[in-house]
């Protein structure tokens, strides 16, 4: 089992509506999460982290997590054709170490 | 500038040569990655430095590959004997203190490698 896992995707949905990213992790230790943006051919930017349990926004951006179901999700109000990206989900443990999942590939269409 | 540097930006190599690629992080940040990324995958984990503690290594794929921090500050890379599947970008972050949640992990460039 991976240690984060995402679905690749593409996750495609028109302009204006609603994309939904899933994660899982494996490690019940888990202290926080994130959620990083990366462009083709850029490195990731963060978009948003989340320590406690519940949801957090941020604009057109809400971040859910439930750590008893071990699982973290970004919520993406609005799409525009610019969010159009891969979005990575990252796990940090008590050490410090951050371990990402595959990403997901959003495509958002005009 | 303020942010993560990376060097070489891009390296082509020829087959079993070793490559170095350098690291300099944000000034008074204690905690150094190394990810790998290969076309259209994740990041890969490679290393962790915290402080003065001893890395993580858990990530690095293969003895050839090795890396250091010395002073605390800049890291080196290196990939020795290179391999075709050696050919990815390698990502450097830096930020406070690894173990403090609220820290915010910066990313530089990154080095595109490439071993033909």
């Amino acid at each position: 089992q991976k240690e984060v896992e995402q679905n690749s995707g593409p996750l495609s949905v028109p302009e204006g509506a609603i994309a939904s990213l899933n994660c899982t992790y494996s490690d019940r230790g888990s202290q926080s999460f994130f959620w990083y943006r990366q462009y083709s051919g850029k490195s990731p930017e963060l978009i948003m982290s989340i320590y406690s349990n519940g949801d957090k926004e941020d604009g057109r951006f809400t971040a859910q997590l439930n750590k008893a179901s071990q699982y973290v999700s970004l919520l993406i109000r609005d799409s525009q054709p610019s969010d159009s990206a891969t979005y990575l989900c990252a796990v940090k443990g008590n050490t410090g170490k951050l371990i990402f999942g595959q990403g997901t590939t959003l495509q958002v269409k005009p | 500038g303020a942010g993560v540097s990376q060097s070489p930006s891009n390296k082509v190599t020829e087959k079993g040569k070793d490559v170095e690629l350098r690291c300099d992080p944000i000034s008074g940040h204690t905690a150094l990655y190394w990810y790998r990324q290969s076309l259209g995958q994740g990041l890969e984990f490679l290393i962790y430095f915290q402080g003065n503690s001893a890395p993580d290594k858990s990530g690095l794929p293969s003895d050839r590959f090795s890396a250091e921090r010395t002073g605390g500050s800049v890291s080196t890379l290196t990939i020795q004997r290179t391999q075709q599947e050696d050919s990815a970008v390698y990502l450097c972050a830096s930020s406070l203190a690894g173990q403090n949640s609220g820290n915010t992990i910066y990313f530089g460039e990154g080095s595109w490698l490439t071993v033909v």
